[in-house]
């Protein structure tokens, strides 16, 4: 979509699969974290959190993991569908309350059928 | 329902024009935040806000202006000093502590003619 880079690391996963989406993180001092979603045109959407004294956290159909020892945070989606497509943005906040967060690029996230 | 409001959607300035962006939203947060978006880029802080009648300056604040008079809303003027201002512009709010996420508008998209 026009709003989202162009030119983003791409992952394509066929329907049903799942996919892991990964995100390397800048600051150790880092102690919350969120994944975003983006379609095409519209704003990052909330999908799940952590705080860093978590190393997993499960919504519905995904899973948040954490890795500080190597500043790694990724997002699984358990069988992905269609509507999963979109951009997906890790963000990192160092002060514990979602007000400064650091954004990732992103990550566009293709579902094949 | 809850959520906030980002408008025009599309929006289009002329050379030396200052442009306003609106930013309205219902869900009582006391915190509202600015970004830019460009084609592969994350996000980039604009400004912020924590409370009414104070702000503060984000990452790339130069050519942009805002205020803070009301709970609920907090405009955005791209001003002519902002020499590349194509981009698509999102509103954020959250509580502003207790590591709740931040929420995001729909975005505009700003053009120059």
């Amino acid at each position: 979509g026009e709003n989202v880079g162009l030119h983003l690391p791409t992952l394509s996963v066929q329907e049903g699969d799942n996919s892991i989406i990964n995100c390397a993180y800048s600051n150790s001092a880092s102690d919350y974290f969120i994944w975003y979603k983006q379609e095409s045109g519209k704003g990052p959407q909330f999908i799940i959190d952590i705080r860093s004294n978590m190393d997993k956290r499960q919504g519905q159909r995904v899973t948040v993991l954490l890795n500080k020892t190597v500043k790694h945070l990724s997002l699984q989606i358990a069988a992905t569908q269609p509507g999963d497509s979109a951009v997906y943005f890790c963000a990192e906040d160092v002060t514990g309350t979602a007000s400064k967060l650091t954004f990732g690029t992103g990550t566009r996230l293709q579902v094949t059928l | 329902d809850g959520g906030i409001t980002q408008s025009p959607k599309y929006l289009f300035r002329k050379e030396g024009q200052n442009v306003t962006l609106s930013c309205e939203q219902n869900l009582n947060h006391d915190a509202m935040y600015w970004y830019r978006q460009d084609p592969g880029q994350g996000l980039r802080l604009i400004y912020y806000s924590q409370i009414v009648n104070d702000f503060q300056k984000g990452d790339i604040a130069e050519g942009y202006s805002v205020s803070r008079e009301k709970k609920e809303s907090f405009p955005l003027t791209v001003t002519s000093a902002q020499k590349n201002p194509t981009a698509f512009y999102l509103c954020a709010s959250s509580m502003g502590r207790g590591g709740q996420p931040q929420h995001f508008g729909d975005g505009t998209r700003l053009s120059i003619l």
